[in-house]
């Protein structure tokens, strides 16, 4: 069975502070990899997703970054956080090709003070 | 590029009634629906989806219905238990390279009292 593991599972961080969030895939090769973004009692919105080791591909612009060192691994950062950065921060894969199922970690909740 | 509206921000029925939560979408290329479940502090949990070449899906309880014409999909929970009291998001999605972009509705929050 695939599981899927975010860190940290908090944070609170200084404005203009640097970020790092992970996520990790266990039990799927080659997955679809996405990150979102959930303000607090909000909806989500996409903000990146990877098909592939080292392809990112940017769907909205909040000043992060996202990066795919491995095939299981996606990492999310800036560095410099802003307090509009503050919320609940969600990892998602899915099967690569044509399949639209996406599956959800159980997110980092960030403060930026 | 898509934007999904979610008409019942919240919702209250009594244990055992049945709950629909409403859905619309404009893009006509979006060809997948999913529902979503979120409880307090946690992530999502898929709960069931829809594709756009059926109209009706059951799974257990819940029921989603697509209206192509209309641009509108919907969850009909039947006979339901204070654990089904959570926040449901809709989504809508179409392809995007082989990814694919999920596009959220505001979320609607359901309780179901005892």
């Amino acid at each position: 069975a695939q599981t899927i593991h975010q860190w940290p599972v908090a944070e609170i961080k200084a404005v203009g502070s640097p970020l790092s969030l992970g996520c990790t895939i266990k039990g799927k090769s080659s997955p679809n990899l996405y990150w979102y973004w959930q303000a607090t009692g909000g909806t989500l919105q996409q903000l990146f997703y990877s098909i592939t080791v080292g392809q990112v591909e940017s769907v909205v612009q909040l000043n992060l970054s996202a990066s795919r060192p491995k095939d299981d691994q996606f990492i999310l950062s800036t560095e410099k956080l802003l307090l509009s950065h503050s919320g609940f921060y969600l990892c998602a894969w899915s099967r690569g090709g044509s399949s639209y199922e996406q599956y959800f970690g159980p997110g980092t909740r960030l403060t930026v003070l | 590029g898509e934007k999904v509206e979610q008409h019942e921000s919240t919702l209250s029925v009594r244990e055992g009634d049945s709950a629909v939560i409403n859905c619309t979408y404009t893009d006509t290329a979006s060809s997948y629906f999913p529902w979503y479940k979120q409880e307090a502090g946690k992530g999502l949990h898929f709960v069931i989806d829809i594709r756009s070449n059926v109209d009706r899906k059951q799974s257990q309880r819940l029921i989603v219905l697509l209206d192509k014409k209309a641009k509108r999909f919907s969850l009909h929970i039947t006979a339901t238990q204070p654990e089904d009291s959570a926040i449901y998001f809709c989504a809508a999605s179409m392809q995007q390279g082989t990814g694919s972009k999920l596009s959220f509705g505001k979320g609607a929050k359901l309780t179901v009292s005892p």
